[in-house]
């Protein structure tokens, strides 16, 4: 099956400090992109909606200006956490669908942040 | 808009015993159905999907799920459980008119196998 591989993995960083988070579908190209975010014990939110060479699409509630998206090519978005706070904390999870087959989204391994 | 809802947020089952993880949902147009599992610390992975055709669906690792439209549900059933099947399982929606990608999730079910 197809594969979306997201990196990091883990991260930590201080507080006030950026992180970027990749998410790169490995073999086949994905115009559209979906990052979420899942709070311990709980379910995955969308965030936003990630199209290839175009402004991301926010869910209600989510800042934009704190969580910068981009998707500048059919393999590859990426998802800035701007002056990271400790509310931040949580694990990323990404997903892309593939272009031609659109009946299954591909989930990346996820990314725990920890903002201290 | 859609929603689902997973009845049972934690499950314990006895090994080798089977098992029924619930789920409806709620939607004004037709839609796509699955159910993904996510072990400690990992992203997500697709049991198995139902998109239209016959109601009952087979996945990997030995589960099943029936759509049944009358009562807006798509549990999912496993006959015999096995250790590794500890996990958290999500059962989610998507719209086809607007991309079967874009997914609602309902808010999880722990499976835990008790040996």
């Amino acid at each position: 099956g197809a594969v979306v591989s997201q990196h990091p993995s883990r991260v930590i960083c201080k507080s006030g400090t950026s992180v970027k988070i990749e998410c790169r579908s490995l073999d086949f190209q994905a115009t559209t992109m979906f990052w979420y975010r899942q709070f311990p014990k709980k379910s995955l939110m969308l965030m936003a909606t990630s199209n290839e060479g175009s402004k991301a699409t926010y869910e209600q509630g989510v800042e934009k200006d704190k969580f910068l998206i981009n998707h500048a090519s059919l393999t590859l978005s990426t998802l800035t956490v701007t002056s990271a706070h400790p509310e931040d904390s949580s694990f990323y999870i990404c997903s892309a669908s593939d272009r031609v087959v659109r009946t299954e989204a591909f989930f990346g391994q996820g990314t725990r942040l920890t903002v201290v | 808009a859609q929603s689902v809802t997973q009845l049972d947020s934690q499950v314990p089952v006895f090994e080798e015993a089977p098992v029924e993880l619930r789920c409806n949902y709620s939607s004004s147009v037709s839609v796509y159905l699955f159910w993904y599992v996510q072990y400690p610390n990992q992203g997500l992975q697709l049991l198995l999907k139902y998109l239209s055709g016959s109601t009952l669906v087979k996945g990997i690792n030995g589960f099943e799920a029936e759509f049944n439209k009358s009562q807006t549900s798509f549990h999912l059933r496993k006959p015999s459980v096995h250790i590794s099947d500890t996990a958290e399982y999500f059962c989610a929606v998507s719209d086809p008119g607007f991309g079967n990608e874009k997914l609602t999730f309902g808010t999880g079910t722990r499976l835990t196998i008790i040996p």
